[in-house]
């Protein structure tokens, strides 16, 4: 059975980079078959994309974040990476990791991690 | 950007009834629809993909319907566990756009 799991700080002081490392077990991330993820909710609010990358390492970004946002992928340890830089407090969310599955009309955010709360304060 | 659009914001109705939610996409999406349900403190779970395929281990009284730009989720009969919060997203185009939510609340 799949799973992710985010690893990472929970808070990060404003203008410095939030890092987040998804683990992924259960499962190859360099099957041809999946797009992985990132997306955030704020709290009490809706979903936002992030970014999204293909083994290859292919990215994928919302072009409101893309001046900031870098992800990564590590096939040798299974994982996948987000960098956010320039933080602020608009960036305190919590942040899942998910892998997509690929299908004719486009891509699905099939499973998803538990999530983990970053918190931008000082 | 294809701007999705539920409603209600908030469905409030009774254990063993149905309910109804709505999605209206801006533009066509054709049946790139997906339906995802999340309970408070947990991460969404897809429920229905391609409008009306229910993705594995979902119960049979989640249903979908639509194309286009107009799209339904339908739980036949509610159960507890149902009550959540439901979001849909188009996947029609790059990289995808959900809804704002519906929330089901107990009436």
């Amino acid at each position: 059975q799949l799973q992710l799991q985010e690893s990472g700080p929970g808070l990060v002081k404003p203008s410095e980079t939030l890092s987040l490392t998804c683990t992924v077990s259960g499962g190859s991330i360099s099957s041809s078959s999946y797009y992985w993820g990132w997306i955030r909710q704020p709290p009490g609010k809706g979903l936002e994309w992030i970014g999204s990358i293909y083994y290859s390492g292919s990215t994928y970004y919302n072009p409101s974040l893309k001046s900031r946002v870098t992800i990564s992928v590590d096939t040798s340890k299974n994982q996948f990476s987000l960098k956010l830089s320039s933080v602020t407090a608009a960036d305190t969310a919590v942040y899942y990791c998910a892998r997509l599955m690929i299908t004719f009309g486009g891509v699905i955010w099939a499973e998803w991690g538990q999530g983990t709360l970053v918190t931008v304060s000082s | 950007e294809i701007v999705m659009t539920q409603s209600p914001a908030t469905l409030s109705v009774s254990p063993g009834e149905r309910a109804t939610l709505s999605c209206r996409a801006s533009q066509s999406v054709s049946s790139n629809l997906a339906w995802y349900q999340q309970k408070p403190g947990q991460a969404p779970r897809l429920l229905i993909y391609g409008a009306s395929t229910r993705a594995t281990g979902i119960p049979a009284r989640f249903s979908g319907s639509g194309s286009g730009t107009e799209f339904t989720l339908t739980i036949s009969s509610l159960q507890s566990e149902d009550f959540a919060v439901y979001y849909c997203q188009q996947y029609n185009n790059w990289p995808g756009t959900f809804g704002q939510g519906t929330k089901l609340e107990i009436k």
